[in-house]
């Protein structure tokens, strides 16, 4: 079946501009994780969807940070004036129902670079 | 040309030969690890997990060994293929979280 796929795959931004990410996970998962990844580094949790609500955020860096799962399915992730820094591969990976002991199944991510 | 991810150790094989990979975890709450393969312009692959109740754990060409004494996890792939080049990744988790920890990574290369 099909897997987690994200949009876009690459996206080139400016200084202090507004992205969204995307992400549309396995059918029937119910939770939607996103983490980022920085080249030469594993993956970091930012946050953490059980249905539509956001169970955990404690690793978004800052307020211009934040995601939406308005109806349980897709979310996006969002940055608000985006720094050089943010720049680093957005991975999302979903799971059936959530918990520490399932696997999570990840997407092909997002590169972004902020110019 | 070589990239930031080459300081990640790195494990060179000869084609056919058994490859081990190697990972220390600090948590001794986590209970749940999970080995990904990384391939380059790709999203971690799930390859095998364990649970903490467990100490060895067989698919496919792949054994992963825990040793929750010292926390180390290790990931063996028997008959290295060119295709297993990658990075591989370990990751923990606990039966209370619902967030991978993942570890810095390892570098396979397969010599033909």
């Amino acid at each position: 079946g099909a897997g987690v796929s994200q949009t876009p795959s690459n996206k080139v931004t400016e200084k202090g501009k507004y992205v969204e990410l995307r992400c549309d996970p396995i059918s029937g998962h119910t939770a939607l994780y996103w983490y980022r990844q920085s080249l030469g580094q594993g993956p970091e949790f930012l946050i953490y969807f059980q249905g539509t609500g956001a169970a955990d955020d404690s690793g978004l860096p800052n307020d211009r940070f934040f995601a939406v799962r308005p109806e349980g399915s897709v979310s996006t992730l969002k940055i608000q004036r985006t720094e050089r820094g943010d720049s680093a591969v957005y991975l999302c990976a979903s799971s059936l129902v959530g918990g520490g002991q399932e696997t999570q199944y990840f997407g092909p991510g997002t590169r972004l670079l902020v110019l | 040309g070589e990239s930031v991810g080459l300081h990640l150790p790195t494990l060179s094989v000869q084609e056919g030969d058994n490859s081990i990979i190697n990972c220390a975890y600090s948590n001794s709450a986590s209970d749940y690890f999970i080995w990904y393969k990384q391939e380059s312009g790709k999203g971690p692959q799930f390859i095998i997990d364990i649970r903490s109740n467990m100490d060895k754990r067989q698919g496919q060409r792949v054994t992963v060994l825990l040793n929750k004494t010292v926390k180390h996890l290790s990931l063996q792939i028997a008959a290295t293929q060119p295709g297993d080049s990658a990075v591989y990744f370990c990751a923990e988790n606990s039966q209370y979280g619902n967030k991978l920890v993942f570890g810095a990574g390892t570098i396979l290369r397969v010599k033909s």
